[in-house]
């Protein structure tokens, strides 16, 4: 069964610092997401991506987030210099279809700033 | 905004109990209603969906209802064994656009023998 996969797993890094989490959707869909889950707190929306440029942002996706497809099956959340309030679970997810409502998910980056 | 609300976990319950998980939303309009599971060390999963008021949504003996007059989504199984055990979340979506889901907390199963 075809799936999302995210990788790495888990990700500590420094405060300050630059990561890159990626995630490989479902070949042949066109509809990308990025969510995240703080402990304890609500999955939120992040961005949409659709046809190469964002087609939806949260406030949450201020200027140091950026996500890109590099390659035609890759793609990537970038976070410029992380802060402690980054910390979070990073959930990636794609969707076949203008109509089609269900997204799938990877299995998430746990993000530690330290 | 749009919004979900779920009752608060850990609910613990004994293999073969009754489950209900409440949820209920706050939009303008009438989106799709979801239930999503995670279960430990994986993704989420879709368990149930429902598009319009009075579906019912059902997969793996789990059921909603969408009731548009009390804006709910409850989640209920008759049954829940230990391998039900994983965080629920509901989530609502408007078809269309984007289609960026709107989630509630989760609430944290736990079933024991």
């Amino acid at each position: 069964e075809p799936e999302v996969t995210q990788t790495p797993s888990h990700q500590v890094t420094q405060m300050g610092q630059e990561v890159i989490l990626r995630c490989v959707p479902i070949s042949n869909h066109l509809y990308f997401y990025w969510y995240r889950q703080i402990l304890g707190q609500k999955v939120e929306f992040l961005v949409s991506f659709y046809n190469n440029e964002i087609s939806e942002k949260s406030e949450i996706f201020d200027d140091q987030f950026s996500v890109e497809r590099p390659d035609g099956s890759n793609f990537t959340l970038k976070i410029r210099s992380t802060k402690l309030e980054d910390s979070a679970m990073y959930f990636c997810a794609s969707r076949g279809t203008v109509f089609g409502t269900e997204a799938f998910f990877g299995q998430g980056t746990r993000l530690t700033v330290v | 905004g749009d919004s979900v609300t779920q009752m608060e976990g850990p609910v613990t319950l004994s293999e073969e109990a009754f489950l209900t998980i409440n949820c209920t939303y706050t939009a303008t309009g009438y989106p799709s209603l979801f239930w999503y599971v995670q279960y430990p060390g994986e993704g989420l999963q879709l368990l149930l969906k429902a598009t319009k008021a009075d579906d019912k949504g059902s997969n793996k003996g789990f059921e909603a209802t969408y009731r548009k007059e009390t804006t709910s989504f409850h989640l209920e199984k008759g049954s829940v064994q230990v391998s039900d055990s994983a965080v629920y979340f509901c989530a609502l979506v408007f078809t269309g656009g984007g289609n960026k889901l709107t989630f509630g907390t989760g609430t944290q199963l736990k079933v024991e023998l």
